[in-house]
């Protein structure tokens, strides 16, 4: 078990470009979240899934973005379109169950739209 | 609804000397309660964790806090500061009833003067 893996670490990318991120939880998880953190602020939530099913997304996660689960184990999260102010670390997390135990984070992917 | 206010945006301590750090929250359920840290370019780490069980939580590096509930208050504390604590410190609210959405504060950064 390696924890939760994002892929990329670092992104730039120019405005009105379309950028997709992947998420790799821990293998046992069945419940995978989307959070995003801009700077000086606290996570604020997404989208989730358990499964493969998406269960809830944020009013934050406009037409342009798009998050699947499709087998049930990573996630890609795209946004087309780029914005400067879609620029923020973007945080996977998963967790067992009803995650009142806590969430395993990933490492995040910053996003640099430029 | 749910939110966390952490009524220090930064706190300077000595090494050595006991840490505090604040949390507030406000909860519609019996909710659960969580402590992250992030150090610069690393994921969220669980510090510990509140579910209704004893109200007295000790976590992981000497952290400990204490659920109040007349208070509404969750407060983190560490008897003596030691430099590897110097991170981002955000305290975490869950309702605690299926969807385990969380909904982070906005963070204390904790400074450690040697």
């Amino acid at each position: 078990d390696t924890g939760v893996s994002q892929d990329p670490r670092h992104k730039i990318t120019k405005r009105g470009q379309n950028v997709t991120f992947r998420c790799d939880p821990i293998s046992e998880h069945n419940r995978l979240y989307w959070y995003r953190q801009t700077l000086g602020q606290g996570p604020e939530f997404l989208t989730y899934f358990q499964n493969e099913a998406q269960l809830e997304k944020s009013r934050l996660l406009s037409d342009r973005f798009s998050a699947e689960r499709p087998k049930g184990s990573f996630s890609t999260l795209e946004i087309q379109r780029t914005e400067q102010g879609d620029s923020a670390m973007y945080l996977c997390a998963s967790s067992y169950g009803t995650g009142g135990e806590g969430y395993t984070f990933g490492s995040g992917t910053r996003l640099t739209v430029v | 609804a749910q939110s966390v206010t952490q009524l220090d945006s930064h706190v300077s301590v000595s090494e050595g000397t006991p840490v505090l750090l604040r949390c507030n929250y406000s909860s519609s359920y019996s909710p659960s309660l969580f402590w992250y840290v992030q150090h610069p370019n690393k994921g969220l780490q669980l510090l510990l964790k509140y579910t209704s069980a004893a109200t007295l939580v000790k976590g992981i590096n000497g952290f400990e806090a204490e659920f109040k509930k007349s208070e509404t208050s969750f407060h983190l504390t560490k008897p003596s500061a030691h430099m590897s604590d110097a991170a981002e410190y955000f305290c975490v609210v869950s309702p605690n009833f299926g969807n385990e959405k969380l909904t982070f504060g906005t963070g204390t950064r904790l400074t450690i003067i040697p």
